[in-house]
């Protein structure tokens, strides 16, 4: 079975600083996705960014990049520049590829404030 | 706005009663999920359905059923409800078998059991 794991409740940071939200994950899995989604306190789950496993490249979306590290089962998430708007619950998530059990497995999530 | 849409916003009910969440997908989409979200079990995957038919279960609760209709909108029927189901009940969808994975989710269903 495939775990997500989010090792930091919480972080807090300033105003146009860069921050690094971690997670690791655990699959015998080939093929996935991983997933950044951020959930405001409106509670909608936005997804911020994606990665294919079989993509060597980091994903990038603006201020928002990946580390991602295959071998270690690593996906972290870089936000630069931070923004006010940035605070958020930010879930770290992995879905399988093209078969037929494609649900999302969601860490249980980094709370994020943004401190002007 | 992701193109899921969720009906109701807000639901507050008592123990024991039953009802029913409604989505529907964003346009061209197959395929539809939905997810619990709880204080104490996080987000949790409980059903999919693709065009209509089944196609995984999750820890879903034999009280809770689900299905999709031909219009491909679904509902989650949540039956002898207890104080433990109030939680964020959110619906995915995404394009199904051949298109592209990503999964989107509509702004969720708060239920409140009293």
């Amino acid at each position: 079975a495939q775990t997500v794991t989010q090792s930091q409740p919480e972080m807090s940071v300033q105003e146009a600083e860069t921050v690094t939200l971690s997670c690791t994950y655990d699959t015998s899995e080939n093929n996935y996705y991983l997933f950044w989604y951020k959930q405001p306190p409106s509670r909608q789950m936005i997804l911020v960014i994606r990665q294919e496993a079989y993509k060597q490249q980091n994903a990038t979306e603006n201020r928002f990049s990946v580390n991602f590290q295959k071998a270690a089962k690593s996906f972290s998430l870089k936000i630069s520049d931070s923004q006010l708007g940035d605070t958020a619950m930010y879930f770290c998530a992995f879905m399988k590829r093209r078969g037929r059990d494609d649900k999302i497995i969601f860490g249980k999530g980094t709370r994020l404030h943004i401190l002007p | 706005d992701s193109g899921v849409t969720q009906t109701p916003k807000h639901l507050i009910t008592a123990t024991g009663q039953r009802v029913t969440l409604r989505c529907s997908p964003r346009s061209g989409d197959l395929s539809v999920y939905w997810y619990q979200q709880s204080l104490d079990q996080g987000l949790q995957f409980l059903i999919q359905y693709y065009n209509g038919e089944e196609r995984a279960k999750g820890n879903i609760l034999e009280r809770f059923s689900a299905q999709q209709f031909p219009d491909l909108h679904s509902e989650l029927n949540l039956s002898s409800l207890e104080l433990g189901d109030s939680a964020l009940y959110f619906c995915a969808s995404s394009a199904g078998l051949a298109g592209p994975e990503t999964q989107y989710f509509g702004p969720g269903t708060r239920l409140l059991v009293l």
